[in-house]
């Protein structure tokens, strides 16, 4: 029983390069989230999406980052002209379903895509 | 702003005896928290849960402790073993609400043989 996959592990960019960071979620489950974690500081959150369809960008930069899910395939976190302080771990979580009528669904993570920006 | 806290950076705790993590949160919309453990140059793994409902929910050898009126939530953790030692991750979130998790900084536990 797989868990939450991610692809790369280890992201090595030069300024200016674009970082394509990949998650398959765990079987059955169709919500994605991305977080994203400094140096020495809690995991923050970036995006929440479903099958085609962005949910919550709210934690999302406004410039160079942008997120999908397309129906078949992993969900995709894409940096733009990369800069130093995009060097961090990135998270992707998955879910069955989101929380509705007082249920909510725990999200299990994967083992994270280091980035190195130099 | 720092809506959940974990105002210890680190704990020693010897092996045997009683882990206790705090974390305090600011908003008083979250109606779920999790606890979340975390290897290095790993991903966080789900420890336990509680909802607002409840002020105790009890898995083997954690249990974690709610108190809404103050805000405060605790992980305890007995007897404590070595392989407990990591970062542990409060985190809260709003039921119905956005479906994001709100992290607190993280509390790296060492336990002592």
């Amino acid at each position: 029983n797989a868990g939450v996959m991610q692809n790369p592990r280890h992201l090595v960019r030069r300024r200016g390069q674009e970082a394509r960071l990949r998650c398959s979620p765990m079987k059955g489950h169709s919500h994605v989230y991305w977080y994203r974690q400094l140096p020495e500081e809690g995991l923050k959150f970036m995006v929440y999406l479903q099958k085609e369809n962005i949910i919550d960008e709210s934690g999302m930069p406004k410039e160079r980052f942008s997120a999908e899910f397309p129906k078949e395939g992993p969900s995709i976190l894409r940096i733009q002209q990369v800069v130093r302080g995009d060097s961090a771990a990135y998270f992707c979580a998955s879910s069955r379903k989101a929380g509705t009528s007082g249920y909510t669904d725990t999200q299990y993570f994967g083992p994270g895509t280091r980035l190195t920006v130099l | 702003d720092q809506q959940v806290k974990q105002n210890s950076p680190s704990l020693s705790v010897q092996e045997g005896r009683i882990s206790i993590l705090n974390c305090d949160y600011t908003n008083s919309m979250f109606d779920y928290f999790l606890w979340y453990k975390k290897y290095p140059a790993e991903g966080p793994t789900f420890l336990i849960s509680i909802s607002s409902i409840k002020d105790k929910n009890e898995d083997g050898r954690f249990t974690v402790f709610l108190n809404k009126s103050a805000k405060h939530l605790s992980l305890h953790i007995v007897p404590s073993q070595p392989g407990d030692s990591a970062v542990y991750f409060c985190a809260a979130k709003v039921i119905q609400g956005a479906q994001k998790l709100v992290f607190g900084q993280g509390t790296r536990l060492t336990i002592n043989p």
